[in-house]
C-alpha cells in the first residue's frame, strides 16, 4: 500500500499569512495526488486534484504542486474560513490512501 | 445541484450487521464511480470501498474485505454498503462520495456522513 506522510501534523498561523503543507508518498505516484479540506463536523471538500488543478469554486489562494513523491499545498493570504484540517490522498493505485492530516489553527 | 445523502447508520452490537444507503441526485448516477470513506471519532479519513460505473470494478480496503459489500442500483440512483461481522474498530462516520473517472481519481462530492457505532 502507498503511505502518505503529511507534515506538519499541526500548524499555527495568522490571518493574511501564507502556509505550505507537504505530503510525501512512499513510492512514485506521478501526479495522482489530491487535497481536501475538512472543517469540524463537516464532510471533506475537494480542493486540488491531480496535484495542481484547482477544483471548481475553490479560491485561487489555494495552489498545489509536485509530482513523483513530493507534493505541496500552499494557501496564500489566509482567511478565517481556511482554518481547518487538510488531507492529501493518492489515486495512483488501490487501496486509495489518505495522509494523516494537517490541522491549521489560528 | 449534485447531492448525495447517506442513511442507515446507528448502534449495532459486535458481530452484527448494518446496511448503509446513499441516495444521489443532480447528476447521471449511472455514469459515475461511487465510494465509501469512513472516519473514526477524532481520527483521519480511511477509504473503504469503490464501485465503478457499470459494476466493472469493485475494490475494498483490507480492513473490511470479506465483511463489507458495496453495491449500486442505477435505477434508484442509490449506493449501498452491506456491513457484516461488525467490530468496534468499524465505529466511524461513513461518507458516501462521488468519484471522478472510472476508478474514482478523486472524490468530488461528499455526503454529510452517517454515524455507525459498534458497541455492546
Amino acid at each position: 500500500d502507498i503511505q502518505l506522510t503529511q507534515s506538519p501534523s499541526s500548524l499555527s498561523a495568522s490571518i493574511g499569512d501564507s502556509v505550505t503543507i507537504t505530503c510525501r508518498a512512499s513510492q512514485i505516484i506521478s501526479s495522482y495526488l489530491n487535497w481536501y479540506q475538512q472543517k469540524p463536523g463537516k464532510a471533506p471538500t475537494l480542493l486540488i486534484y491531480v496535484a495542481s488543478n484547482l477544483q471548481s469554486g475553490v479560491p485561487s489562494r489555494f495552489s498545489g504542486s509536485g509530482s513523483g513523491t513530493d507534493f505541496t499545498l500552499t494557501i496564500r493570504s489566509l482567511q478565517p474560513e481556511d482554518f481547518a484540517t487538510y488531507y492529501c490522498q493518492q489515486s495512483f493505485s488501490f487501496p486509495r490512501t489518505f495522509g494523516g492530516g494537517t490541522k491549521l489553527e489560528i | 445541484e449534485v447531492q448525495v445523502v447517506e442513511s442507515g447508520g446507528g448502534l449495532v452490537r459486535p458481530g452484527g450487521s448494518l446496511r448503509l444507503s446513499c441516495a444521489a441526485s443532480g447528476f447521471t448516477f449511472s455514469s459515475y464511480s461511487m465510494n465509501w470513506i469512513r472516519q473514526a471519532p477524532g481520527k483521519g479519513l480511511e477509504w473503504v470501498s469503490t464501485i465503478s460505473s457499470g459494476n466493472t470494478y469493485i475494490y475494498y480496503g483490507d480492513s473490511v474485505k470479506g465483511r463489507f459489500t458495496i453495491s449500486r442500483d442505477d435505477a434508484k440512483n442509490s449506493l449501498y454498503l452491506q456491513m457484516n461481522s461488525l467490530r468496534g474498530e468499524d465505529t466511524a462516520v461513513y461518507f458516501c462520495a462521488r468519484g471522478s473517472g472510472t476508478t474514482s481519481l478523486n472524490f468530488d462530492h461528499w455526503g454529510q456522513g452517517v454515524l455507525v457505532t459498534v458497541s455492546s
